[in-house]
């Protein structure tokens, strides 16, 4: 049981370039979601899902782009990358928080990007 | 917009010494409380997931409290130890984002040998 699977660890990138960052889950969770976490704030919510087929908007949605065609899968797409975009990535997988009792969210190891 | 609000944001004590940190949340619509530690370089990891009115959750020299009708939280670390050294974060499950979880900013406690 791998848990949460989140692959690069690292990634540098220069300005404008696209890159997917991985995320898979092995624990039949239904939600899935990625945050971005950037110094003195918390972890903000970009993309979510809710089940496979079904993506929404978090927090700070702009220049991402999510798909979920499988419940295992949720990539993160940075479609241009810009250096504002520069932070520690993670995804999470939980079961649903409100019709399960104990619903605590698994992380992945985190993706540190920087864009130049 | 629904905020989750923690204090301090850091914190240094000596070894032995006993703590506390607080976070605030919107009180209408509650679902449940999390309480996660984040060491550096690793993955926040959960210590409670908390859903009752005047909850309380133990796990070893870690305990944290709920308010629901006030819209706070205390979690409290007796007698620090260096492993303690985390960012601890606090989310509540946001009606306005899907049930997702939202955080707050996080206490950073660094504990001194």
């Amino acid at each position: 049981n791998a848990g949460v699977t989140q692959t690069p660890k690292f990634q540098v990138l220069k300005t404008g370039q696209s890159m997917t960052l991985q995320c898979a889950q092995d624990m039949n969770h239904e939600y899935m979601s990625w945050y971005r976490q950037d110094p003195g704030m918390g972890l903000r919510l970009i993309h979510y899902s809710v089940g496979a087929g079904i993506t929404d908007q978090g927090e700070v949605p702009n220049g991402y782009n999510v798909s979920r065609s499988t419940t295992e899968d949720f990539p993160l797409r940075l479609l241009s990358a810009a250096p504002s975009q520069t932070s520690v990535y993670f995804c999470a997988s939980s079961y649903s928080h409100t019709l399960t009792g104990d619903t605590e969210a698994f992380f992945g190891q985190g993706t540190r990007l920087t864009v130049v | 917009i629904l905020n989750v609000e923690q204090s301090p944001q850091s914190l240094h004590v000596q070894e032995g010494d006993s703590t506390n940190f607080t976070c605030s949340f919107p009180s209408s619509n509650f679902y449940a409380l999390h309480w996660y530690r984040w060491e550096t370089a690793k993955s926040p990891e959960a210590l409670f997931v908390m859903t009752l009115n005047g909850d309380e959750k133990k796990k070893g020299r870690i305990s944290a409290t709920l308010n629901t009708k006030e819209g706070y939280s205390y979690l409290y670390i007796k007698g620090s130890q260096p492993e303690d050294s985390a960012t601890y974060l606090c989310a509540f499950i946001n009606p306005n984002a899907g049930n997702m979880l939202t955080f707050g900013g996080g206490t950073r406690l660094m504990v001194k040998p």
